[in-house]
Formats: structure tokens, C-alpha cells, sequence
């Protein structure tokens, strides 16, 4: 597609329950993100997918958080049993990756806000 | 991964040039200097980036000194609409993307 895509862009869901956001991204991209930004806070990592290596899911706050990216494009980003503090906005982004010559651009998605009460 | 360290606030009127430098001294050799603004509501926007030297394009410019210990964004004449969140990210092709809290620039009429 044009940009990444996310969905769903909103949800609320009751505390306990699990939820799951997909991110599709940019066509051709090889690098895939997952971050979190709370209301009025800076963004924090999640995860990322880089082609075929193992995901680094070095700032996945708890086990109750865990994503997968299926065939190299869509990612699911699953929170089990939901608390109120994991109400936020999940953003996706993505990139390609060249050489190392050519920086790292990621484009953003419009993000899935989640309510959770 | 360097960290950078960018002012917290900063505010400014219509027209004025803005420039806001961030500080990554323990930047390495095959790190990039990426800016992304971000909007309420909104996910961040990539800016400009660069290596050394300066860089321009149709939003900005971003000079970047010889010994790229820190690198200063430069917005020329800003008007409202520029009122966001400026981050300022260091990082090498293939590793995870790591914002700090970025600079909020306040424009007034």
C-alpha cells in the first residue's frame, strides 16, 4: 500500500481481556517496528522485525505482550489479559534497509488507540 | 546505541528561524542523524537526515559539525503549523529506532 496501514485505529476493551493490533506495512519493506506512546509521554520501543533474524524484543514491557510478523509483511501485536496501564496509542512503522550507507528512514502508521477500562 | 540529549521546550514566534541542536557524543562511525516531528494525534513524521556537514531539503536543514558530536536543525521562518514534537535520533542501518522525548516547539502569533 501507500503507507502503513493499522487497525484497528481504535479500541476499548475491558480489563482482562486480550487484543490484538495488526500493522501492514509499506510494500517492500524489510524492517517493521512497534512502538507505544502513553498520553503526553515520548514514544517507547516495543519490538522489531528485521527480515528473517529474530526479532528484537528488548522493549516488550512483560510477558503479557508478545508480536509476530507472518511471511515477512503483517504483524499482529498481541497484549494478553489487558491492564489499564497498557492503555495508549500503538504505533507501527516500517522501513526499508539498504547498506549501511543509507541511514534508516521508517515511516509510521496513524496508530491503533487503545482504551482499556 | 548513542544517546541524545535535546531541550526539553522551546518557544518562538511566526517568521522566526528556529534552530534546535541536540547533543550525541558517543555517536559512531556508521551512525546516521535522523530529525522526525510528530503532531498531536499523529505518528512521527521523518524530517530530514543526515551524515556530516549540511543537509537541506524543502522543510529544513540540518548541519552537522566535523567531529558530529551534535547536529542542529534548523526551521526557517516558522509559522503555526509547526508547533510539534522534535526528535532527534541517532542510529545505524538495520538496528531498532530508539526516540528520546524529544524537543516541544511552541510557535505564537
Amino acid at each position: 500500500g501507500a503507507g502503513v496501514s493499522q487497525s484497528p485505529s481504535n479500541k476499548v476493551t475491558e480489563k482482562g481481556k486480550d487484543v490484538e493490533l495488526r500493522c501492514d506495512p509499506i510494500s517492500g519493506h524489510t524492517a517493521l517496528y512497534w512502538y507505544r506512546q502513553s498520553l503526553g509521554q515520548g514514544l517507547e520501543f516495543l519490538i522489531y522485525f528485521q527480515g528473517n533474524s529474530a526479532p528484537d524484543k528488548s522493549g516488550l514491557p512483560s510477558d503479557r505482550f508478545s508480536a509476530e510478523r507472518t511471511g515477512g509483511s503483517v504483524s499482529t501485536l498481541t497484549i494478553q489479559r489487558t491492564q489499564q496501564e497498557d492503555s495508549a496509542v500503538y504505533l507501527c512503522a516500517s522501513s526499508f534497509v539498504g547498506p549501511l550507507s543509507s541511514g534508516n528512514t521508517i515511516y509510521f502508521g496513524e496508530g491503533s488507540w487503545l482504551t482499556v477500562v | 546505541l548513542a544517546k541524545t540529549t535535546q531541550p526539553i521546550s522551546m518557544d518562538s514566534y511566526e517568521g522566526q528561524e528556529v534552530n534546535i541542536t541536540c547533543s550525541h557524543n558517543n555517536i559512531a562511525t556508521n551512525d546516521y542523524i535522523t530529525w522526525y516531528q510528530q503532531f498531536p494525534s499523529q505518528g512521527p513524521r521523518f524530517i530530514i537526515q543526515g551524515y556530516k556537514t549540511k543537509v537541506t531539503n524543502e522543510v529544513a536543514s540540518l548541519f552537522i559539525p566535523a567531529d558530529r558530536k551534535s547536529s542542529t536543525l534548523s526551521l526557517p521562518r516558522v509559522s503555526l503549523s509547526d508547533t510539534a514534537v522534535y526528535y532527534c535520533l541517532v542510529n545505524q542501518a538495520g538496528t531498532a529506532l530508539i526516540f528520546g522525548k524529544g524537543t516541544t516547539l511552541s510557535v505564537s502569533s
